[in-house]
């Protein structure tokens, strides 16, 4: 049974750029959540994502945006990146309820941004 | 604003002896917590959870504590082995929603 799958690994961009990052959730599961963990913090929640539909949003700026697909997988964007956005991108799926579910996380995408 | 506190950055026990790992919350809206722990160089792996109806959850070696009252909850993991050695995180989520709010972890090392 596959976990949270997530690539690439490792990411190196210049201030200004563009970067998409690409998760697959565990089998069996629909949802799946965006979460961004800088050097000595937890992870903040970015957005989630079911049906297709960003669902729900942390406190992120617009240059933050998401995709999932008819597969569930899903894409983070992140568009003119600053300095600040070099952390540890970590996807987490789950199985959409009325109650909130554990979600499974993925071993992260490292983004430097130089 | 940080919802979810963990104000031990690190901690060393005794290998056999027990590990406590506090956490703090400040949002009387959570009524769900888990626990993850993380390994270097992996995502978080899940650990232990507990709603707010009750006020402790065992799972073989980890138990968590949930005080309402005080907006506090811990782990307790016994014995405590090498093996344990990673960072701990708390969360906390209302049960209607899916976002979860992170504490900023404890480093737990444990000394054979």
């Amino acid at each position: 049974d596959a976990g949270v799958t997530q690539s690439p690994t490792h990411l190196i961009k210049t201030r200004g750029q563009q970067v998409t990052l690409r998760c697959s959730p565990k089998s069996g599961h629909d949802t799946v959540s965006w979460y961004q963990q800088a050097l000595g913090q937890g992870p903040q929640f970015i957005f989630q994502y079911y049906e297709e539909e960003e669902r729900q949003r942390g406190n992120f700026p617009d240059r933050f945006s998401g995709h999932q697909f008819p597969n569930y997988s899903s894409e983070l964007n992140v568009n003119a990146l600053l300095l600040g956005d070099s952390a540890l991108y970590l996807c987490a799926s789950s199985l959409f309820q009325r109650e909130v579910d554990t979600q499974y996380f993925g071993p992260g995408t490292r983004l430097t941004v130089l | 604003d940080q919802q979810v506190k963990q104000n031990s950055p690190s901690l060393s026990v005794q290998e056999g002896r027990i590990s406590i790992l506090n956490c703090d919350y400040t949002n009387s809206m959570f009524d769900y917590f888990l626990w993850y722990k993380k390994y270097p160089a992996e995502g978080p792996t899940f650990l232990i959870s507990i709603s707010s109806i009750k006020d402790k959850n065992e799972d073989g070696r980890f138990t968590v504590f949930l005080n309402k009252s005080a907006k506090h909850l811990s782990l307790h993991i016994v014995p405590s082995q090498p093996g344990d050695s990673a960072v701990y995180f708390c969360a906390a989520s209302r049960v209607t929603g899916n976002q979860f709010y992170f504490g900023t972890g404890t480093s737990l090392t444990v000394i054979p």
